[in-house]
């Protein structure tokens, strides 16, 4: 499977703990989304890259979440000092520019925080 | 600012019946919209977008900018349909998305 890919696909952490999610994009993706989804929820926006420069940032993302993408291939996200409030599906997705606006999500990473 | 409305969360309709999955947006500018759907355990994926004019598994969806809605549509459900849908208005160039809190649709046999 060459589609976009999270790791880790669940993960438990105490609150107060810090994770980090990894999602490698399709080859030759220059653009990388995560959103956040909660139950009953759509899928929210967070952030945004263009290569290597992050270029957005949504209000819901404090400053408890950092994301790079430092080589622009694969990005981390991570969440500082959890709360039981940040337990969602973090989602990624990416695409290629002139694509058409076709993005292609990964099958996300749930975070449950006790 | 941008929103999309999915008022119904699900949608039970019997194989064989026409289905309609209703979707508003209120938008700024000229709207670009999209449905995605979910597939049990399977990742979301992109399902039309209005521009292609394209039906894609028998589904259908015809931007109406007077009533601002989206509706997908499909003449005769089956039970592979049974989903999650979302629908989708472009933010902007850059590929991001609104999405809807999406309808769940269960097709009885």
């Amino acid at each position: 499977d060459t589609g976009v890919s999270q790791d880790p696909r669940h993960k438990i952490t105490k609150r107060g703990q810090n994770v980090t999610f990894r999602c490698d994009p399709i080859s030759e993706h220059n653009r990388l989304y995560w959103y956040r989804q909660t139950l009953g929820q759509g899928p929210e926006f967070l952030t945004y890259f263009q290569n290597e420069a992050q270029l957005e940032k949504s209000r819901l993302l404090s400053d408890r979440f950092s994301a790079e993408r430092p080589k622009g291939s694969f990005s981390t996200l991570e969440i500082q000092r959890t709360e039981q409030g940040d337990s969602a599906m973090y989602l990624c997705a990416s695409s290629r520019s002139n694509s058409g606006n076709t993005i292609y999500f990964g099958e996300g990473s749930w975070l449950t925080v006790v | 600012a941008q929103r999309v409305t999915q008022p119904e969360k699900l949608l039970s309709v019997f194989k064989g019946a026409p289905v309609e999955l209703k979707c508003n947006y209120s938008y700024s500018g000229s709207p670009e919209l999209f449905w995605y759907v979910q597939y049990s355990r399977q990742r979301l994926q992109l399902l039309l977008r209005h521009i292609s004019r394209e039906s894609i598994k028998g589904f259908t969806a015809d931007l109406n900018k007077g009533e601002t809605s989206f509706h997908l549509k499909k003449p005769f459900a089956q039970e592979e349909d049974s989903a999650m849908y979302y629908c989708a208005p472009l933010r902007d160039n850059f590929n991001k998305f609104y999405f809807g809190s999406g309808t769940k649709l269960n097709v009885k046999p």
